[in-house]
């Protein structure tokens, strides 16, 4: 199947301070990728659909400004959580999609980020 | 009524039981269906896509029913390494937002 590299694994970082995660398409060209958001014994959950070449679209309750998604490239995407808070301690997930119309997606090995 | 709902769980199962894991979806509309495996701080995989005319894969067999809006997964002679969580995932087909399940965490107990 595809591969989808995420980096880093783990994070530890102070309050107040960004952090940026990598999600690269190794062996094929991702037009959409998503991250999502996953807390302990919770489901995923959707933050944001992004678009190569575009804005993306984040979901409801997701603020835009605080976690900023770039998506520059075919094969990479990066999520910077900006001013960190312990709230925002979770895992971070990355899935890119080879053909959306099939809408299977392939996922990144994630990111936990911890912040003190 | 949440968009994806499956069977809370956990299910505990002794190894070469059967065990069958229910989803149902609200959104009529909903083209693409799929059974992914998660396991403890890790990533999700996909496990297999659901089809109208159900499909098998060695030891799971995935069912939909469109009509009832129902999604099922069975796995037959359950193994130790069959322990996971396995998440529910409903799309509406090219571009849409896909809505992943709560997911049922399976263990499988020697």
């Amino acid at each position: 199947g595809a591969v989808v590299s995420q980096h880093p694994s783990w994070v530890i970082c102070k309050s107040g301070t960004s952090v940026k995660i990598e999600c690269r398409s190794l062996d094929f060209q991702a037009t959409t990728m998503f991250w999502y958001r996953q807390f302990p014994k919770q489901s995923l959950m959707l933050m944001a659909t992004s678009n190569e070449g575009s804005k993306a679209t984040y979901e409801q309750g997701v603020e835009k400004d605080k976690f900023l998604i770039n998506h520059a490239s075919l094969t990479l995407s990066t999520l910077t959580v900006t001013s960190a808070h312990p709230e925002d301690s979770s895992f971070y997930i990355c899935s890119a999609s080879a053909d959306i119309a099939k809408n299977i997606q392939y996922f990144g090995a994630g990111t936990r980020l911890s912040v003190l | 009524r949440k968009e994806v709902e499956q069977d809370p769980g956990p299910f505990n199962v002794p190894e070469g039981a059967t065990v069958a894991f229910n989803c149902t979806y609200s959104n009529s509309a909903s083209q693409s269906f799929f059974w992914y495996r998660q396991d403890c701080r890790k990533e999700p995989k996909l496990l297999m896509s659901v089809y109208s005319s159900g499909n098998e894969d060695g030891r799971f067999t995935a069912q939909l029913n469109r009509a009832s809006q129902y999604i099922s997964l069975l796995i037959r002679d359950s193994k130790l390494s069959d322990s996971a969580t396995y998440l529910c995932v409903v799309g509406g087909g090219g571009g849409f937002k896909t809505i992943f399940g709560a997911g049922t965490r399976l263990f499988v107990k020697a």
